[in-house]
């Protein structure tokens, strides 16, 4: 079955203690991404990855961090989490998205609770 | 920057009825558009996908447009059913993507 994987689907943490929400995909996906969403302001673009170790800043990198050292792993890494961090982060991967385009595939969403 | 927009944000109809929901983008020049549907404590769930070159695509009973001259994208649900309560998203791509904050549908049996 074709699956996006995210893990942990829930956390609480403090601020400033380093964590990594993983995410693996078994589709053989080029484009990989992720994504927060916050009411009123719909889903936002962290970071993508066209390629393995290709990657590239989306909408709203700042604070993150992520790597992609396998086709099918594309973790983020929040070195210093803040409170503004709080959100739900959702990863995605589909083939590449330009020229004939295909449909993404949304992991179930990971809640993140910085206090 | 591309800004995505939809409207309405929320909407109620009787079972049974069509309905068209609607989503504008600022910068034409996109390689397609995306149509999703979240449920609550879900993912999104890819609906239709429109290439730049096309005008409209089918699925069952939910048709998608795409007007990129006028910046426009209309998703037509027929027959709507309570199962089709959800919130539905619209996504644009040019260089990344971009998503609209969506509308939520209730369909009241």
């Amino acid at each position: 079955e074709a699956q996006v994987t995210q893990n942990p689907r829930y956390l609480i943490t403090v601020t400033g203690k380093k964590l990594t929400v993983t995410c693996s995909q078994n589709m053989n996906h080029e484009y990989m991404s992720w994504y927060r969403q916050d009411p009123g302001l719909g889903l936002r673009q962290i970071y993508y990855s066209m390629n393995v170790e290709v990657t590239d800043k989306g909408d709203v990198p700042e604070g993150y961090k992520v790597s992609r050292k396998e086709k099918r792993n594309f973790p983020l890494i929040l070195e210093s989490p803040s409170p503004n961090q709080t959100s739900l982060y959702f990863c995605a991967s589909s083939a590449l998205p330009g020229g004939e385009g295909q449909p993404q595939h949304f992991g179930d969403g990971t809640r993140l609770s910085i206090l | 920057k591309q800004e995505v927009t939809q409207i309405p944000a929320a909407l109620s109809v009787p079972e049974g009825e069509n309905l068209v929901l609607n989503c504008s983008f600022t910068d034409s020049a996109i390689y397609n558009l995306q149509w999703f549907r979240q449920d609550p404590g879900k993912g999104l769930t890819s609906l239709l996908l429109i290439q730049s070159s096309q005008r409209e695509q089918t699925s069952g009973r939910l048709n998608a447009s795409l007007d990129k001259s006028s910046g426009r994208s209309t998703l037509y649900i027929a027959a709507s059913q309570p199962g089709d309560s959800a919130t539905y998203l619209c996504a644009a791509f040019g260089n990344q993507f971009y998503f609209g904050t969506g509308t939520s549908l209730t369909v009241i049996p």
